[in-house]
C-alpha cells in the first residue's frame, strides 16, 4: 500500500542548480498536485494537474515547471534553485474534485534547502 | 483576503478534555468542501475529516467532528477525549467549485493551528 511516494525526502543545492523533485502514486487517481510549506503558513500550491497531459499553474508557479507523462507520476522540476525555494515539498493527489470529498493523499514531504 | 482563517496560532488543552479547533472561511461558491488535515512533529499530512457544502449533517470520524455552521462560514474542528497523540498541527483547507467542472485548482490552507494535549 504504496499511496504517494516523494523522493528524496531531504536534498541540499547550491544556488543555481537545477534538480527535479519525484513523485508517483499507485492509485489511479487523476489529479495530482505539488504544495510547498514554509514556517507560520499553510500549504500553498504550486502547479497541478488534472490527467496524463493537462498541467496547470497553481498560486506560486515560478521558479518551477512540472509534466504529467503518465498518470502516475508528476515530477516537479527546479530550473535554477534559489534560496527563496528553501521550503518543504509536499505532493497530493486524489480523484478528480467533482467526485465530491476528492480527498487528498500526501506523500511523506521533501525538505530542501538552497544555499 | 485570507481565504480560509486559523484564529488559534497554537492551543494548551488537558489530556481527556474536548478541544475545538476554529476554521472560518470565506467564498462566494455555492459548492465546495471543506477538510482538515492533522500534520504531527513527523512531517506527513494526514487527512482526518470532510464536510461537503450540500451536506445536511455534520460531518464525524471517530473521534473527531466537523461544526459546520454554512450561515457563518465557519467549519470547526472538534475532537473528543483528546489523547497525547493528539499533539500537532492541524490545518482547515477548502476547495471550490465542486460539482461545477471546477475545484481542479487545489486546496487552499489556513496557516495552522499547533495543538499541545498536556497529562
Amino acid at each position: 500500500n504504496a499511496g504517494v511516494t516523494q523522493t528524496p525526502k531531504f536534498q541540499v543545492l547550491k544556488t543555481g542548480q537545477s534538480m527535479t523533485l519525484q513523485c508517483a502514486q499507485d492509485m489511479n487517481h487523476e489529479y495530482m498536485s505539488w504544495y510547498r510549506q514554509d514556517p507560520g503558513m499553510g500549504l500553498r500550491l504550486i502547479h497541478y494537474s488534472v490527467g496524463a497531459g493537462i498541467t496547470d499553474q497553481g498560486e506560486v508557479p515560478n521558479g518551477y515547471n512540472v509534466s504529467r507523462s503518465t498518470t502516475e507520476d508528476f515530477p516537479l522540476r527546479l530550473l535554477s534553485a534559489a534560496p527563496s525555494q528553501t521550503s518543504v515539498y509536499f505532493c497530493a493527489s486524489s480523484y478528480l474534485p467533482d467526485r465530491g470529498d476528492g480527498e487528498a493523499f500526501f506523500g511523506q514531504g521533501t525538505r530542501l534547502t538552497v544555499v | 483576503a485570507q481565504k480560509i482563517t486559523q484564529t488559534q496560532p497554537g492551543m494548551f488543552v488537558q489530556e481527556k478534555e474536548a478541544v475545538t479547533l476554529d476554521c472560518t472561511y470565506d467564498t462566494s461558491d455555492p459548492s465546495y468542501g471543506l477538510f482538515w488535515y492533522k500534520q504531527p512533529s513527523s512531517g506527513e499530512m494526514i487527512f482526518l475529516i470532510y464536510q461537503g457544502s450540500y451536506d445536511q449533517q455534520n460531518a464525524t470520524e471517530g473521534r473527531y467532528s466537523l461544526n459546520f455552521q454554512k450561515a457563518r462560514k465557519s467549519a470547526n474542528l472538534v475532537i473528543s477525549a483528546s489523547q497525547l497523540g493528539d499533539s500537532a498541527m492541524y490545518f482547515c483547507a477548502m476547495r471550490e467549485g465542486l460539482y461545477s467542472g471546477g475545484g481542479a485548482d487545489g486546496l487552499t490552507f489556513g496557516k495552522g493551528t499547533h495543538l499541545i494535549i498536556q497529562p
